[in-house]
């Protein structure tokens, strides 16, 4: 099976900036999206394709994707960021199969 | 508004089975794949399958063939999750999620249904 390895835990302060990584065997060839999740509520997608942001999440979320290693960065971190972020591995040599990253909560103290 | 609408919460004793459903609105049912995902109570999000309702074709993780069945009827464009005989460790929170062919990702998720196993 295909694993994906997160931090359990990123703190940041207002205003900073956090990243968050994601680690998996040549993850750079695999198109790798975000979710944040807030508590009791469903999981919402941040970032697709790497580096792409859906309409309506803000320009402080941004992505990117390299050899075994994608990042999620938020810019500017605000209070309500505070949640639990997932990333995603989707193959195109195996389409229709995914597998989501051990997840992130990231504090904003 | 696109929207996936599941059904509401379960509870079940050990051994039963269960169906639970997820209905597509909005857009074209047909067109998109929706994937079922579980969350037990304080831990990460698990991928258990997919299924595409234009033509029927499913996907499961290895984690979770055998263990569940994936379905979808196209002509109410509803998805469905079930097992046939459920143990306490299936308690948890399940979503379905559209999952965007140009997005690669899920892009609209359903509101989850929690799922209770206990004696």
């Amino acid at each position: 099976s295909y694993d994906l390895t997160q931090p359990p835990s990123v703190s940041v302060s207002p205003g900073q900036t956090a990243s968050i990584t994601c680690s998996g065997d040549k993850l750079g060839d695999k198109y790798v999206c975000w979710y944040q999740q807030k508590p009791g509520q469903s999981p919402v997608l941040v970032i697709y394709q790497d580096s792409k942001r859906p309409s309506g999440i803000p320009e402080r979320f941004s992505g990117s994707n390299s050899g075994n290693t994608a990042t999620l960065t938020i810019s500017g971190t605000q209070a309500m960021d505070e949640a639990d972020y997932y990333c995603q591995a989707w193959d195109s040599s195996t389409a229709g199969y995914y597998v989501f990253g051990t997840g992130t909560k990231v504090t904003v103290l | 508004e696109v929207q996936l609408v599941q059904s509401g919460a379960e509870v079940k004793k050990p051994g039963e089975s269960l169906k639970i459903s997820c209905k597509g609105s909005g857009y074209s049912f047909i067109s998109y794949w929706i994937g079922w995902v579980r969350q037990m109570p304080g831990k990460g999000l698990e991928w258990m399958g997919i299924i595409y309702p234009g033509d029927s074709d499913t996907r499961y993780s290895p984690s979770f063939q055998g263990q569940v069945t994936i379905s979808a009827d196209k002509s109410i464009s509803t998805a469905y999750l079930q097992w046939s005989s459920l143990k306490a460790s299936d308690t948890a929170m399940y979503y379905c999620a559209r999952g965007s062919p140009t997005e690669n990702a899920f892009d609209v998720w359903g509101q989850g249904t929690m799922v209770t196993v206990s004696s």
